[in-house]
């Protein structure tokens, strides 16, 4: 089963609120991914992040490596429609190349 | 489109079949992994390959499954002897790893997914 723990399971937000979530870990992390997934589709990469401390942009989209190695933040401002979807994080063990752990995902849903 | 593909879509089978998912990676990609993902549940993680050797793998992997990339490029899975447990969403993602210097980058990129149900 995952072994991150991401928050909040679900949002229900009003168009042009701004969104965040977060995961954590017991683990240290080297690499922190973060994606969207919509129904039926497999998931969309939006930001990676490679350095404790590393803040990122992708549009509206922020994400954050944290100081501990053990966590990672992604907001979402000025939300609109097209936003709705499922948002999952993924990290990579630091001693470790090869795989990613995924958290359970946060599902976004925004009312015009 | 240079994307990761994979094939079928969509796959309904009887208890007790033989399914294999095939994996076309991003080509210049060296390593393809397999995730499973359930309805409200994140990827997790099955097994992946460095070109053709097969580096890890869950224990999520039974022995009903086996996973092959023979030539380093496409991948297949395959479920022998199905169960209606296997019912998800099979999905591959490719990545460039790069060991020049300390830094490993590697980004993962998924295909579109392989749904399999199982009645």
């Amino acid at each position: 089963g995952q072994q991150l723990n991401q928050s909040p399971q679900s949002m229900f937000i009003q168009e042009g609120e701004d969104v965040s979530m977060n995961c954590t870990s017991s683990s240290i992390f080297n690499t922190w991914l973060w994606y969207k997934q919509e129904p039926g589709e497999g998931p969309v990469l939006l930001i990676a992040l490679y350095k404790a401390g590393e803040l990122t942009s992708n549009g509206r989209l922020t994400a954050q490596f944290g100081i501990t190695r053990k966590d990672s933040f992604l907001n979402i401002s000025a939300s609109i429609p097209s936003d709705v979807g499922i948002y999952f994080c993924a990290g990579r063990v630091t001693d470790s190349w090869g795989k990613f752990q995924f958290g359970a995902g946060t599902q976004v849903v925004v009312t015009p | 489109d240079t994307g990761v593909s994979q094939d079928p879509r969509h796959k309904i089978t009887k208890r007790g079949q033989n399914v294999t998912f095939r994996c076309d990676p991003i080509s210049e990609h060296n390593r393809l992994y397999w995730y499973r993902q359930t309805l409200g549940q994140g990827p997790e993680f099955l097994t992946y390959f460095q070109n053709e050797a097969q580096l890890e793998k869950s224990r999520l992997l039974s022995d009903r499954f086996s996973a092959e990339r023979p030539k380093g490029s496409f991948s297949t899975l395959e479920i022998q002897r199905t169960e209606q447990g296997d019912s998800a969403m099979y999905l591959c993602a490719s990545s460039l790893s790069r060991l020049a210097g300390r830094l490993n980058t590697g980004e993962l990129f998924f295909g579109e997914g392989s749904r399999l149900t199982v009645l």
